[in-house]
């Protein structure tokens, strides 16, 4: 495609639940990489992927979150058993070598946790 | 971990003028800088960067300077226009990008 996409652009989960964010990133990208975005700040670093590999994945808040590559294209970042402060906009970049070259963003998935 | 800090949080410019964003980090080891805008509803989009063996880059109206041994950097937006208001983002890296706490242009025609 022409850019990062990520779906669904809005999920509104009941505290508790689990879910699923995806990302289709730019094709041919080789890193992949989330981040957390809270109203009015900037965003927080989750997870690196090379590839399938997970290089970095230091900043995952808890071990509710997990993310996969499994094919080296699409990513998929899932929470488990959400809460309150989950609420935030979650984002995807890939970019076509590693984490010093060009990142391109995706639109993001605005999570609200009720 | 990085501490990652931008100066002022809000600026506000006739149009016309010029703006100035300055950034400064912690690790010495940040070899990265680049620049992100983002507006409103979308994802931080790259408009600058520059790497640690180069002290200016300029494209258009946009410039970074870079002041390794004093650990910041900054964005110069000369000649601005409306469509550059936005919140803007440094996020200077080694081995992942960190970003800062963004500065809010708005540009008044």
């Amino acid at each position: 495609g022409a850019g990062v996409s990520q779906s669904p652009r809005y999920k509104v989960a009941k505290r508790g639940q689990d879910v699923a964010l995806r990302c289709d990133p730019i094709s041919g990208h080789v890193s992949l990489f989330w981040y957390q975005q809270a109203l009015g700040q900037g965003p927080e670093f989750l997870t690196y992927f090379q590839n399938e590999a997970q290089l970095d994945k230091s900043g995952l808040p808890s071990d509710r979150f997990f993310a996969e590559r499994p094919e080296g294209s699409v990513s998929t970042l899932k929470i488990q058993r959400t809460q309150q402060e989950d609420s935030a906009v979650y984002l995807c970049a890939s970019s076509s070598q590693g984490w010093h070259t060009e990142a391109f963003f995706g639109q993001g998935t605005r999570l609200t946790v009720v | 971990g990085e501490n990652v800090e931008q100066h002022p949080s809000t600026l506000s410019v006739q149009e016309g003028d010029s703006a100035v964003i300055k950034c400064t980090y912690s690790d010495s080891a940040s070899n990265y800088f680049p620049w992100y805008k983002q507006e409103l509803g979308k994802g931080p989009q790259l408009i600058i960067d520059i790497r640690s063996n180069v002290g200016e880059k300029k494209d258009q109206r946009i410039a970074v300077t870079l002041n390794k041994t004093a650990k910041h950097f900054s964005l110069h937006i000369t000649e601005t226009q409306p469509e550059d208001s936005a919140v803007y983002f440094c996020a200077p890296g080694f081995q992942k990008l960190v970003f800062g706490t963004g500065t809010r242009l708005l540009v008044s025609p």
